[in-house]
């Protein structure tokens, strides 16, 4: 059974930094190419970032980019993501996804349960 | 980046009824375009994917179809499990993907 399980999240003030994690079981990590997205409360769904199976193509949306790091340990079967600059409008859960990849692209197909940020003073 | 509109933003339907929603693209994405089913508390969940292929488990209710720009989901006959917010999201400009701004389906 494939369970993405994210933690880290926090209340953090506004400038400051977080790190998140998300580790993989049930699965052979290495194979898949993996993402975080983000909804703030009451919104819609935002892609973040997304990190190639050995970690060698990284991605980001406009509105993280170099703000967040995404990053992978395979011998860990985790994924981290890196939060700094943290403003109001970063304020989500967090969601850890699998990318199901064929033909080179493809959706989500599995999602953990999400980590909260909240960013305030 | 490619944006996807997503309409109505809201409806209301009863049990038993068919639905469509509508995702138009801001161009071409082939068939990259996935549709997710999202309820209160809960991660989304994977529907359909090339725009017209049903993810293993999905009930036969649901079918999408489209190549663009416009894209639908159609659900028939609405059970009281599908009440929920819908997603579209395009996967064309992979690794750069966007979702719609969703469609939430209430109880008339």
């Amino acid at each position: 059974e494939v369970q993405l399980v994210e933690s880290g999240g926090n209340l953090v003030q506004p400038g400051g930094s977080l790190r998140l994690s998300c580790v993989a079981s049930g699965i052979t990590f290495s194979n898949y190419w993996m993402s975080w997205v983000r909804q703030a409360p009451g919104k819609g769904l935002e892609w973040v970032a997304s990190v190639k199976g050995d970690g060698s193509v990284k991605a980001y949306a406009d509105s993280v980019g170099g703000r967040f790091t995404i990053s992978r340990d395979n011998a860990k079967n985790s994924m981290d993501l890196q939060m700094t600059s943290l403003g109001a409008e970063d304020t989500a859960v967090y969601y850890c996804a699998r990318v199901y990849y064929y033909d080179a692209s493809g959706p989500f197909d599995f999602w953990g349960q999400g980590t909260w940020v909240t960013v305030s003073s | 980046a490619i944006d996807l509109t997503q309409s109505p933003s809201s409806l209301s339907a009863s049990v038993g009824d068919s639905v469509t929603i509508t995702c138009r693209a801001s161009r071409g994405i082939a068939s990259g375009l996935a549709w997710y089913q999202q309820k209160p508390g809960k991660p989304p969940k994977l529907l359909i994917y090339g725009a017209s292929i049903l993810e293993n488990g999905v009930p036969s209710r649901f079918s999408g179809s489209g190549s663009g720009p416009d894209f639908t989901l159609t659900i028939n006959s609405l059970q009281p499990e599908d009440f929920a917010t819908y997603y579209c999201q395009q996967f064309n400009s992979f690794p750069q993907v966007t979702f719609g701004g969703g469609t939430k389906v209430e109880v008339k």
